[in-house]
């Protein structure tokens, strides 16, 4: 019973390389979110689907990308990774959008 | 703009104690609100509350929801040094014409000692 899965789970980039994080998930959902969270922030939105083929920008969604080619994945890109963008991500997903079911998160630092 | 907030930020209690943590919220298009634990990793669901005075309880938690006052509060009770985590108090809202969005507090960082 996997659920959630995020890979990968540690990453350090030097500023200006790109990455992508992975996730995938295994309950069928609609939904799927990407957040990133930060010592004395809270988790914030940054983009999220809401189902195959879309996706929407959400509160802080400059300098990242997404896509949902499948209904299973959601992927979260950096193009050109800078030292604000050091943080742990995670993913949810969710069957009807209220509810959502995070991952293990993936802890990002950019030098 | 739309905001949640909870307090205390952090607290120290010690097992056996009841503790209440509190969560206000200034949201447009309410639709449900939720509470989750963060231990080390992801954020576990707890409870969702969408209708005023009723309560909702799993074991020793239980939590209320007021939506004329707008804030809601998560009880605990007995509490064991299990119970040390991160609580996240979320609003439910229709954001950029979906529904499904959530907007999250700070958390209240909750260490129980034995």
């Amino acid at each position: 019973n996997a659920g959630v899965t995020q890979t990968p789970k540690f990453r350090v980039l030097k500023t200006g390389q790109s990455m992508t994080l992975l996730c995938a998930q295994d309950m069928n959902h609609e939904y799927m979110y990407w957040y990133r969270q930060d010592p004395g922030m809270g988790l914030r939105l940054i983009h999220y689907s809401v189902g195959e083929g879309t996706t929407a920008k959400g509160e802080v969604p400059d300098g990242y990308n997404v896509s949902r080619l499948k209904k299973q994945n959601f992927l979260l890109g950096l193009e050109s990774a800078a030292p604000s963008q050091t943080s742990v991500y995670f993913c949810a997903s969710s069957y009807a959008g209220d509810i959502q079911y995070f991952g293990a998160g993936t802890r990002l630092s950019v030098l | 703009e739309d905001k949640v907030v909870q307090s205390p930020l952090s607290l120290v209690v010690h097992e056996g104690d009841t503790v209440t943590l509190n969560c206000s919220y200034e949201v447009t298009n309410f639709r449900s609100l939720l509470w989750y634990k963060q231990e080390k990793k992801a954020p576990t669901f707890l409870f969702m509350l969408t209708s005023s005075g009723i309560e909702k309880k799993s074991g020793r938690l239980s939590s209320i929801l007021d939506k004329k006052e707008l804030f809601s509060i998560l009880n605990i009770t007995a509490t064991q040094t299990g119970d040390s985590a991160v609580y996240l108090c979320a609003v439910e809202r229709n954001y950029g014409g979906s529904q499904g969005n959530l907007i999250f507090g700070k958390g209240t960082k909750l260490s129980v000692k034995p």
